[in-house]
């Protein structure tokens, strides 16, 4: 089974500041890894995958990732907030045998941006 | 642009009361997912569809069922709403990538949410 701990349930940074938001995962197998992001009032949407090849991905609205296989770490990272980047981050896993079918999602970390 | 749609945003129910939430994508996914999403335990997989009349249980299937009679349409039922059923509840899709030539990236898309209140 999978497992996604998001230690920081909410991150408060000032506007401009950098930020990383922590994913740490447990799995016996591969795993394809996701961030998504859920701003107040909406559904999900993907900020950023991590299938196969270069381990720092890069994705919507500046945000990175960097995956790291020995550390099972997946930590989000935006050198420059802004105050639209307010929203709740979900980082999710996915078995590499799966299809994509048994997505399993952390608790989410919520980033609060402050003028 | 893939769109699903969640028939109502909020709704409001009784005890006891039959609930369904219907669910419809227009980009002909096969697979279908409900989660419930509450706070602190992020989203948790209710049920999920691969294919017409096709489902499998997720990690918290009690209380709920589910139904897809046709590709597009998920509908997730609740046959004797409870209290701590209350919760918001999303659906999403994805493709499966086993024809056509396109590749599977494994994105789900999720609808804006239905909010569920039990009183």
């Amino acid at each position: 089974a999978q497992s996604v701990t998001q230690l920081d349930s909410q991150v408060p940074v000032f506007e401009e500041a950098p930020v990383e938001l922590r994913c740490n995962y447990s799995s016996s197998v591969s795993v394809y890894l996701f961030w998504y992001v859920q701003y107040p009032n909406q559904g999900l949407q993907l900020l950023l995958k991590y299938l196969s090849g270069s381990t720092l991905v890069k994705g919507i609205n500046g945000f990175e990732a960097e995956f790291n296989k020995s550390q099972t770490s997946f930590h989000l990272r935006k050198p420059s907030v802004h105050i639209s980047d307010t929203a709740e981050y979900f980082c999710a896993v996915s078995p590499r045998n799966t299809g994509f079918q048994k997505l399993v999602f952390g608790t989410g970390t919520r980033l609060l941006v402050s003028p | 642009d893939v769109k699903v749609t969640q028939s109502s945003r909020y709704l409001v129910k009784r005890t006891g009361e039959k609930v369904f939430l219907e669910c419809v994508q227009d980009m002909d996914h096969e697979n279908m997912f409900w989660y419930r999403q509450d706070p602190g335990l992020g989203l948790r997989l209710i049920y999920f569809s691969y294919d017409v009349k096709m489902k499998e249980k997720g990690d918290i299937p009690e209380g709920y069922s589910v139904s897809r009679e046709k590709k597009e349409r998920f509908s997730l039922i609740l046959e004797s709403a409870s209290t701590n059923q209350t919760s918001m509840y999303l659906c999403a899709s994805s493709f499966t990538g086993l024809a056509g030539g396109k590749a599977n990236t494994g994105e789900l898309f999720f609808g804006e949410g239905s909010r569920l209140t039990v009183l």
